[in-house]
């Protein structure tokens, strides 16, 4: 069985940087998309970006080049780092693996962490 | 970006129920749509995949359909551990897109 489980600081002060950890266990790394996606309070789902396991990555221009994903395929974790965080970066934020398949598709998704913004 | 819709926003439902979800896409993904049930507090779960594909341990009851731009999920008979929220994600280009949800409560 895959497990995805997100580690990392629930409370960022504003203008500095979150960071995350997803730790992956029962897979390799390999051959997959590695995914983080958020929510925040009240809104929908969307997507941060995604890491392949030779280093490639991809981000959603809503965050304005803020995001960073990083891979350790050794150790089977990803990372995220979101620079100058604000308010409106508050949220549960999930890491997945992206299956690429023809159709891509997230399974499985981790339980979430919730990150709150303020000093 | 893709902006994906979904119909209703909220459903209220009764055990037995057959239960009719849609979703939109603002341009043409083919068959590239998947569809996720979420509860409180808990991994966001994939019921189905590439529009019509059931995944694997996902409930008979639970059934996708369409291509193109419109697209449903329907859920034959609704039972207790169905009450949650729903969502339609395109992965036909990057960023990925989301519905906004469906949140299906018991009547």
């Amino acid at each position: 069985q895959v497990l995805l489980q997100e580690s990392g600081p629930g409370l960022v002060k504003p203008s500095e940087t979150l960071s995350l950890t997803c730790s992956v266990s029962g897979a390799s790394m390999r051959n997959y998309y590695w995914t983080w996606i958020r929510q925040s309070p009240g809104k929908g789902l969307e997507w941060i970006g995604y890491i392949y396991h030779n280093g490639n990555s991809k981000y959603n221009p809503s965050l304005k080049g803020r995001a960073t994903i990083f891979i350790d395929t050794s150790n089977n974790q990803f990372s995220l780092r979101v620079l100058s965080v604000t308010a409106a970066d508050s949220a549960i934020y999930y890491c997945a693996r992206d299956i690429p398949r023809g159709v891509n598709w997230l399974d499985p998704w981790g339980q979430g962490i919730l990150v709150t913004v303020s000093s | 970006d893709i902006q994906m819709t979904q119909s209703p926003s909220f459903l209220s439902a009764s055990i037995g129920d057959r239960v009719t979800i849609t979703c939109r896409a603002s341009q043409n993904i083919n068959i590239y749509l998947n569809w996720y049930q979420h509860k409180p507090g808990k991994a966001p779960q994939l019921l189905i995949f590439a529009a019509s594909s059931l995944q694997s341990g996902v409930p008979s009851r639970f059934s996708g359909s369409g291509s193109g731009t419109d697209f449903t999920l329907t859920i034959s008979s609704l039972q207790p551990e169905d009450f949650a929220t729903y969502y339609c994600q395109q992965s036909y280009t990057t960023p990925r897109t989301f519905g906004q949800g469906t949140r299906v409560d018991l009547k």
